[in-house]
């Protein structure tokens, strides 16, 4: 596609559910990141795809967040028993191997 | 630690008016440097990057940046803001050997006619 697309734009869940959003990185990227916007912490990286690499989790903030990224695709990050404090904008970008990265529109998560 | 900071979190100016909005990091090494702007309910959208060489760089939408090594600071200029330009402005530094970005806190521009 022509840019980063992220789904759903908008999520409104109930504390403790479980949640996914997706993120579809331009064709051809070869690295993925997933990166959280809130008002309390500003953006903070999350997770690091890159290739058929061991992805880089040093951003999650606890173990009830995970990321898959399948066929070096389409990502998936899924959070279980959802907080209200996991409330944010979620961003995800691509980039091909390190150079620029080209952000999506976000995935705004309300948790309620 | 790593660190960046945007020491102004709110900057109002008149439309026409010249803008500076200030970056300072704190590395070991300089890293890659980089501008993002972000309007209200959009993703971020780069303006410029720096990686090495000539310290004063261009973007797009008329804006450039200048890199200080001394000063540990990459600010942000433009000589004519138009109302358009209002947004939140994220300056971000990845390591040379890195993989991520880290974000300063923003600055919110505000225009006035």
């Amino acid at each position: 596609g022509a840019g980063v697309s992220q789904s759903p734009s908008n999520k409104v869940t109930e504390k403790g559910k479980d949640v996914e959003l997706r993120c579809d990185p331009i064709s051809g990227h070869t690295a993925l990141y997933w990166y959280r916007q809130s008002l309390g912490q500003g953006l903070e990286f999350l997770i690091y795809f890159q290739g058929n690499s061991a992805p880089d989790k040093s951003g999650l903030p606890s173990d009830r967040f995970s990321a898959e990224r399948t066929g070096g695709s389409v990502s998936t990050l899924t959070i279980q028993r959802t907080q209200q404090e996991d409330s944010a904008v979620y961003l995800c970008a691509s980039s091909f191997s390190g150079s620029q990265e080209f952000f999506g529109p976000g995935t705004r998560l309300t948790v309620l | 630690a790593q660190s960046v900071t945007q020491p102004d979190i709110h900057i109002t100016v008149s439309e026409g008016a010249s803008l500076e909005l200030r970056c300072n990091y704190s590395y070991g090494a300089t890293p890659y440097l980089f501008w993002y702007v972000q309007s209200p309910g959009q993703g971020l959208q780069l303006l410029l990057k720096y990686f090495s060489g000539d310290t004063l760089v261009q973007g797009i939408k008329g804006f450039e940046a200048e890199f200080k090594r001394s000063q540990s600071s990459f600010n942000l200029r433009k000589p004519s803001v138009h109302w358009s330009d209002a947004a939140e402005y994220f300056c971000a530094v990845r390591p040379k050997a890195g993989n991520m970005l880290t974000f300063g806190g923003g600055t919110r521009l505000m225009v006035k006619p």
